[in-house]
């Protein structure tokens, strides 16, 4: 049965960074691409970016380049995200969700409050 | 970037009632679109992707048609537990993007 289990809530000051981890199991690690999307309260969905860990590769939306990285540990069938210089609107939850090119499963979200 | 509309932004229906969602591309997307459920506090459910395919154990009350700009999902033989917040979101190109989403309250 496949899973995908985040990391826990996070809370920071703005102008920090955080470092979300998402856990797959139930399946073949690499043949699945792994997304972030996140939601802000009481908002809609947030594409956010994409891992591919077959492919080496990992692609975000271009309102975040140069403050995400998305990373991986195929031994630990982990995927991580990290977003840094933080601000009151990177509040939110912050889910990852499985493709092949279509989503399937979703992790259970964390949160992440920024605030002073 | 793909703009998803979804229409209306909410609707209130009996139960047993049927309800139709929109969704539009602003650009042609063929039939890369799927359709997610949220419920309050919970991640999103995948219902319907390739506009009609509903995914692995989704009950058939749920339908998806459309093809190039034009979606729609319909819900037929309401419950009280399909009452969710409805999204579109369309995965042709990066980035993919999503409708602002359509709350639906059953009476």
């Amino acid at each position: 049965q496949v899973h995908l289990v985040q990391s826990g809530a996070e809370v920071r000051k703005p102008g920090a960074s955080v470092k979300l981890s998402c856990e797959a199991s139930g399946y073949t690690f690499t043949t699945y691409y792994l997304h972030w999307v996140r939601q802000a309260p009481g908002q809609g969905l947030e594409w956010m970016g994409v891992i591919n860990p077959s492919g080496d590769s990992a692609t975000s939306a271009q309102r975040f380049q140069g403050r995400v990285t998305m990373t991986w540990d195929t031994s630990t069938r982990t995927v991580f995200m990290d977003l840094s210089s933080l601000t009151s609107e990177d509040t939110a939850v912050y889910y990852c969700a499985r493709a092949s090119n279509r989503f399937d499963y979703w992790g259970q979200g964390t949160l992440v409050t920024v605030s002073s | 970037d793909v703009q998803m509309t979804q229409s209306p932004s909410s609707l209130s229906a009996s139960v047993g009632d049927r309800v139709t969602i929109t969704c539009r591309a602003s650009q042609g997307i063929s039939n890369y679109l799927a359709w997610f459920q949220q419920k309050p506090g919970k991640a999103p459910k995948s219902l319907i992707y390739g506009a009609s395919t509903l995914q692995s154990g989704v009950p058939s009350k749920f339908s998806g048609s459309g093809s190039g700009t034009d979606f729609t999902l319909t819900i037929s033989s309401l419950q009280p537990e399909d009452s969710a917040t409805y999204y579109c979101q369309q995965y042709k190109t990066y980035p993919i993007t999503f409708g602002q989403g359509t709350r639906l309250e059953i009476k």
